[in-house]
């Protein structure tokens, strides 16, 4: 079965210290992966995702993940966040093609101190 | 954002009772999908739906059933609401030609006393 592990549960940085939330999952096939955020009060938005190519991926809000095929990882990075990246964030993996199912980790909660 | 409405937005009710959750969307995807939030836990597939009347169980479907009728609704039903379904549950939906992103409605704060 899939899963995936965030090991970072919570993480307290000040404005303009570098950020990487760490992702694992556990599947053996191809996979697609996502990282997704959920501000205060609000649904969860799509940060950035990986189908194929490219192993670092470029999403919005100058967030960025490297996919280590070899470590079964796709780690978050921003080199300078913001007050307003205070969040919480999910790693999502696709695995299972052809049934559309979706795993989320279990999320960290990112507080930026300004 | 995608037009995904959640209905009720927030809820409480008591053990014992019946409970439905509505999910509406107007992007005419073809998969729904019902989660739930809790603290520690992250998002837990409940059930999705793969089409009209066609739907599978997620990781914790116990105590809860879905119905699809149309494309546009998606509906979770508590048969009988227990505290441990006490959570805030979100529909998603998606669609093969998205490249598999899933788009998220606001939520349903759902207090079972």
């Amino acid at each position: 079965a899939q899963s995936v592990s965030q090991h970072n549960h919570h993480v307290i940085l000040s404005e303009a210290a570098s950020l990487e939330l760490g992702c694992n999952y556990s599947y053996g096939g191809t996979v697609n992966l996502f990282w997704y955020v959920q501000y205060p009060g609000q649904h969860l938005q799509l940060l950035l995702k990986y189908f194929s190519g490219d192993p670092l991926v470029k999403g919005i809000k100058g967030f960025e993940a490297e996919f280590i095929k070899s470590k079964f990882s796709f780690n978050l990075r921003k080199p300078s966040v913001q007050w307003s990246d205070t969040a919480e964030y999910f790693c999502a993996v696709n695995g299972d093609s052809g049934t559309y199912k979706y795993i989320f980790g279990t999320g960290t909660r990112l507080k930026v101190l300004a | 954002d995608a037009g995904i409405t959640q209905s009720p937005r927030h809820k409480v009710t008591e053990t014992g009772t019946p409970v439905t959750l509505r999910c509406h969307q107007t992007e005419n995807h073809r998969y729904m999908y019902w989660y739930r939030q809790d603290p520690g836990h992250g998002l837990r597939l409940i059930h999705y739906s793969y089409g009209v009347k066609d739907t599978d169980k997620g990781e914790v479907s116990d105590g809860y059933s879905v119905s699809r009728s149309k494309t546009e609704d998606f509906l979770l039903t508590l048969e009988s609401a227990t505290s441990s379904q006490t959570s805030v549950y979100f529909c998603a939906i998606s669609d093969p030609g998205g490249a598999y992103e899933q788009y998220f409605g606001p939520g349903t704060r759902l207090t079972v006393t």
